[in-house]
């Protein structure tokens, strides 16, 4: 089956640190393959996306690969910021198209100023 | 700006009671979905529909069971609520078929059974 394997947390930087959180993925053929982040008291939203091989998604600073040779897309960001403060969730979609999405354990990001 | 809401932040309720999440988007989405959110299992899907009175089984569906009467709304209900059953329930939508469709997330309820 498909299934999301995240880096565990939490993670604590300080502000200006280079974060780096790994993802990898099971899934047979070609899924799209997302960042989804969930600021604290709020529902998931969407950061992030590829559909493709060699995909690069932008977003906010964010950046994420679709690397088909590895499995992964993992998340980076240069210079984080407090506001980046966060639990962030991988997540994919079989190519199959019933739509429905596979998640991550998800990561907590803690950026202390 | 879309919009998908639900009826409670915060819900407390009683061993064996019966226990409806309602769910409305305003996008026009077809596709409607459920996940329960416990720390270190991320989100787990309870059941999605793709259509009006449709509905499909996700990973977790037990304990569970959905209606969907009209496209705009999607409501989850537990049939007899349990202690396992306490975690945080959100709600997404998404637009018509393909797997590279966002999905857009309510703000969640979380759910205490006691």
């Amino acid at each position: 089956g498909n299934s999301v394997t995240q880096m565990e947390g939490p993670v604590t930087l300080s502000e200006e640190a280079f974060l780096t959180i790994n993802c990898t993925y099971t899934a047979t053929g070609y899924p799209s393959l997302f960042w989804y982040v969930q600021y604290p008291g709020e529902g998931l939203q969407l950061l992030l996306k590829a559909t493709k091989a060699d995909d690069k998604g932008s977003n906010k600073g964010f950046e994420a690969t679709y690397r088909k040779e590895t499995t992964s897309f993992h998340l980076e960001k240069g210079s984080v910021q407090v506001s980046d403060s966060a639990v962030y969730f991988c997540a994919l979609s079989a190519e199959s198209g019933d739509y429905k999405l596979s998640f991550g354990a998800g990561t907590t990001v803690t950026v202390r100023a | 700006d879309v919009k998908v809401t639900q009826s409670s932040r915060y819900l407390v309720k009683r061993t064996g009671e019966k226990v409806f999440l309602e769910c409305v988007q305003d996008m026009d989405h077809e596709n409607m979905f459920w996940y329960r959110q416990d720390p270190g299992l991320g989100l787990r899907l309870i059941y999605f529909s793709y259509d009006v009175k449709m509905k499909e089984k996700g990973d977790i569906p037990e304990g569970y069971s959905v209606s969907r009467e009209k496209k705009e709304r999607f409501s989850l209900i537990l049939e007899s609520a349990s202690t396992n059953q306490t975690s945080m329930y959100l709600c997404a939508s998404s637009l018509g078929r393909g797997n590279y469709n966002e999905q857009f997330f309510g703000p969640g309820t979380r759910l205490t059974v006691l």
